[in-house]
């Protein structure tokens, strides 16, 4: 079983659709849960991370973590063709055990 | 020049070749990381260092040579790679590895290797 999984997509939506991007998990040791995006041919960006449980918002994004179900969620709302891109999930614990990515989901937010 | 940058952003090599693919942070972090991202992957963790000591190597062939002279500058040594060694190539840094929760990516190097 894949420490982290996520499904690749493509996920297609249009302008102003509420977007549900998703990730489960197997290791219920991970304490931090990140999602990145990633443009084509640039690198991954930093959009939120949270600490354990709970919901962080910040703007048209919100994060959601549910540990008890291994499952974490990363919500658009009034999502922007600018929002086209490819969202990676990541989770780590403290101790300096290195991150583990998910495979990233595709988005195409149609005009 | 902000954030992470690595240069060059893209190489074609032979086989035979040997090249090196340079990162520099200036986000004043301690720990820099190699990734490799192949597609559809996950981010494959290559080498870690913390304050410029080597704290990782997940079991990366010996092809793959890393240096860190500095806690600003990661090299990756390229040497006899594989057709199958094509791929991004990621730099990240970090406050230090305790703080893996806020790493920031450069833009990376594709990689072709005929």
């Amino acid at each position: 079983q894949k420490e982290v999984e996520q499904d690749p997509g493509p996920l297609s939506v249009p302008e102003g659709a509420i977007v549900s991007l998703n990730c489960t998990y197997s290791n219920s040791a991970f304490q931090y849960f990140m999602w990145y995006r990633q443009y084509s041919r640039k690198g991954p960006e930093l959009l939120m991370y949270t600490y354990s449980s709970g919901n962080k918002e910040d703007g048209r994004f919100t994060a959601q973590v549910d540990k008890s179900s291994k499952y974490i969620s990363l919500f658009i709302r009034d999502s922007q063709p600018s929002d086209s891109a490819t969202y990676l999930c990541a989770m780590s614990r403290t101790g300096g055990f290195k991150t583990i990515f998910g495979a990233g989901t595709r988005l195409f937010v149609k005009a | 020049e902000t954030g992470v940058t690595q240069t060059p952003r893209h190489l074609v090599m032979g086989m035979t070749n040997k090249k090196s693919l340079k990162c520099e942070q200036h986000l004043g972090h301690n720990a820099m990381y190699w990734y490799k991202q192949s597609a559809k992957k996950p981010l494959e963790l290559m080498f870690v260092y913390n304050f410029k000591e080597q704290t990782e190597n997940n079991s990366v062939p010996s092809r793959f040579s890393p240096e860190c002279p500095n806690s600003s500058h990661l090299f990756l040594h390229l040497h006899t790679l594989q057709p199958e060694d094509s791929a991004l190539y990621l730099c990240a840094s970090s406050q230090d590895t305790s703080f893996q929760e806020t790493q920031y990516f450069g833009p990376g190097t594709r990689l072709l290797v005929l």
